[in-house]
């Protein structure tokens, strides 16, 4: 069965820190890995895409990178803010137009 | 474009009522996903459509649970009777197939069964 595993389950730094929340797949075959957001109530808010053939995605403070080989994703954070508190979802498909498998989130909480 | 858009954001209702859930996927979008989000499992999916014919429902809990989509425009997803344990996020996302399943999300209808 394909599944992604998230850990810690929850997270909480002080701000100004740098972090890393992890993503582990089963399957190394993927097609594509997506972490969102999502704030307490609300929707989900893609965050960074990356296909199968890339290694690392860059957007402002986030970074993603892509292992396949070991089946690892991470999502690191720089100079973390109070705003950058929410649940943070990995997501993977295996194959193009797909649903996409979720992993149960990494909740980050950044302290003022 | 508007996005997704879901409707309603907020159902309460009686056990053993009907509750009906609507999406509005973005225009031009081919694939159609409904996905539920409990405390306990998480995000996962129920089903899904490509040009409003259903490919993969085996992700819908029962047959009290039933999905359509009439036209490339919209979709429902039903449940009767419903039941306290149907209480969850449920998240409608469209794609369209040729942009490598980047999916975009509605805002949930937040579904809670007395």
């Amino acid at each position: 069965k394909q599944e992604v595993t998230q850990i810690p389950a929850a997270l909480s730094v002080p701000e100004g820190e740098n972090l890393v929340l992890n993503c582990s797949f089963t399957d190394s075959a993927i097609y594509n890995l997506q972490w969102f957001r999502q704030d307490p109530g609300k929707g989900l808010t893609s965050l960074l895409l990356i296909q199968s053939s890339q290694r690392e995605q860059t957007s402002g403070r986030l970074n993603a990178s892509l292992d396949k080989s070991s089946g690892r994703s991470t999502l690191y954070i720089a100079a973390s803010q109070p705003g950058d508190s929410a649940t943070y979802l990995c997501a993977v498909t295996w194959s193009g137009n797909t649903p996409l498998v979720f992993g149960k989130g990494t909740r980050l909480s950044v302290i003022a | 474009d508007a996005g997704v858009i879901q409707s309603p954001r907020h159902e309460v209702t009686e056990m053993g009522q009907e509750v009906t859930l609507r999406c509005k996927p973005i225009s031009g979008h081919d694939y159609l996903f409904w996905y539920r989000q409990t405390m306990m499992r998480g995000l996962e999916l129920l089903i899904y459509f490509n040009n409003n014919v259903p490919i993969d429902d085996s992700g819908m809990p029962e047959d009290r649970f039933s999905a359509k989509m009439p036209n490339a425009s919209f979709s429902t997803l039903k449940i009767q009777p419903s039941e306290p344990r149907d209480s969850a996020v449920y998240f409608c996302a469209s794609t369209l197939g040729t942009a490598g399943n980047i999916q975009y999300f509605g805002a949930g209808t937040r579904l809670s069964v007395l």
